[in-house]
């Protein structure tokens, strides 16, 4: 079983929709999940980071964590074709040297 | 200008060659990173280094080696490709800082700056 799992997709949804991305995980060790954000031919690029359980807000975009399900979501608003993307998402020991991936889920909105 | 430059972009060779892919930063972060990424595998780590003269193992270093040439300098070789090794390699740079005030919820964030990787095909 991989440390951290998460649907491939691809998933496609209209403009303005509300997206949500989903990953589970099963190393109870874990305080830090991020977010990357994978646009075609681009390397990943950080979208947000959470520290133990709870939401966190940035614009149009929420990051959610319960540590009690072992369970993280990303959710996007008012969703723009611009956001089409693969989307990781990473769970990290505090202290340790790595990140763990999931698999990505590929994301396109369609205008 | 990047910050994190990876070259060659793209790479066709065939199986018994060797072959180096070279990463570059001018970030001035002191940790380095090689992943490939696969489909339906995401990334994996291959070698990791926190320093000149730090180099560690990741999940899958079997048939890869690294060199630490200058703080700003990583390097991933494949001594004698095979056709497995065909995927996407990305370079990864991170600075990690012991924050001033202990805050458990800063401690520990070492966030990871990626190249524009390199896709690597072993025939």
């Amino acid at each position: 079983q991989k440390e951290v799992e998460q649907d491939p997709g691809p998933l496609s949804v209209p403009e303005g929709a509300i997206v949500s991305l989903n990953c589970t995980y099963s190393n109870s060790a874990f305080q830090y999940f991020m977010w990357y954000r994978q646009y075609s031919r681009k390397g990943p690029e950080l979208l947000m980071y959470t520290y133990s359980s709870g939401n966190k807000e940035d614009g149009r975009f929420t990051a959610q964590v319960d540590k009690s399900s072992k369970y993280i979501s990303l959710f996007i608003r008012d969703s723009q074709p611009s956001d089409s993307a693969t989307y990781l998402c990473a769970g990290k020991i505090q202290g340790a040297q790595k990140l763990v991936f999931g698999q990505g889920t590929r994301l396109t909105i369609n205008p | 200008d990047a910050d994190v430059t990876q070259t060659p972009r793209n790479r066709i060779t065939k199986t018994g060659k060797r072959i180096m892919l070279e990463c570059s930063q001018t970030k001035g972060h002191d940790r380095m990173y090689w992943y490939r990424q696969d489909p339906g595998l995401g990334l994996r780590l291959i070698y990791y280094s926190f320093d000149v003269k730090d180099i560690n193992k990741g999940e899958i270093s079997d048939g890869y080696s690294v060199s630490r040439q200058a703080q700003a300098k990583f390097s991933l070789s494949l001594e004698s490709a095979i056709p497995n090794q065909t995927a996407l390699y990305f370079c990864a740079t991170s600075d990690f800082h012991t924050p001033k005030i202990l805050d458990s919820s800063a401690f520990g964030t070492d966030t990871q700056y990626f190249g524009p990787g390199t896709r690597l095909t072993v025939l």
